[in-house]
């Protein structure tokens, strides 16, 4: 079976451009967790879906982030606009219900020069 | 106070030694625990998870869980070297997902 689904893999982008990441989740899993992992803060849980429905999106940091999941094979994370300060590996994982392990993708590594 | 609190290490083991990796967690309601392993440059990878208090044995892992002391550990039995990497504990409440800063472990061969 394929596991999440992250793209781009890498991304390196200049400040004030937008920044589309994208993720297919497991087939079945009715939940979708986006994170943010850096050095200085570790893993950090930005928004997650249930359904293809926003539940949490407390970790945002602030409105220049956006994440969308039109449907349950695919979820989008914007950033616009885009700040040094955003470069960060972002994953996206999914599980089949909430409390159950979660699954990654490989991430998406982000530079914003 | 962090939520989900690790010693980040590095933990310096042997090989062939236990590596024993400690987790405390604030959140009393906690409900499920989980152990991940990340490699350098990679994404976590799930070795364990825990939802009842005592032991939970999986191959050369052992995750074990006391709510009353909010503490979870993670011991690895015969650590070889590709053992080397960042163990992240993560505990749930409802449906999110809070982790650990990781623990750096190291197996010299």
């Amino acid at each position: 079976d394929a596991g999440v689904i992250q793209s781009p893999r890498h991304e390196v982008t200049e400040m004030g451009q937008e920044v589309t990441l994208r993720c297919k989740p497991i087939s079945g899993h009715d939940y979708l967790f986006w994170y943010r992992q850096t050095m200085m803060r570790g893993l950090e849980l930005l928004i997650y879906f249930n359904n293809n429905v926003p539940i949490d999106d407390s970790g945002m940091p602030e409105d220049r982030f956006s994440a969308k999941m039109p449907n349950a094979s695919f979820s989008t994370l914007k950033i616009q606009p885009s700040e040094p300060r955003d470069s960060a590996v972002y994953f996206c994982a999914s599980s089949p219900s909430g409390g159950q392990p979660q699954h990654f993708g490989d991430g998406t590594r982000l530079s914003i020069l | 106070q962090k939520e989900v609190e690790q010693n980040s290490g590095p933990l310096s083991v042997p090989e062939g030694a236990i590596a024993s990796l400690n987790c405390t967690y604030s959140d009393r309601g906690s409900q499920s625990f989980f152990w991940y392993r990340q490699y350098s440059g990679k994404s976590p990878e799930l070795i364990m998870f825990i939802y009842s208090n005592g032991d939970k044995e999986d191959g050369r892992f052992t995750a074990q869980l006391n709510k009353a002391s909010q503490y979870v550990s993670l011991l690895i039995r015969d650590s070889q070297p590709s053992d080397s990497a960042t163990y992240l504990c993560a505990v749930t409440a409802g449906n999110k997902l809070t982790f650990g800063g990781g623990t750096r472990v190291l197996v010299k061969p």
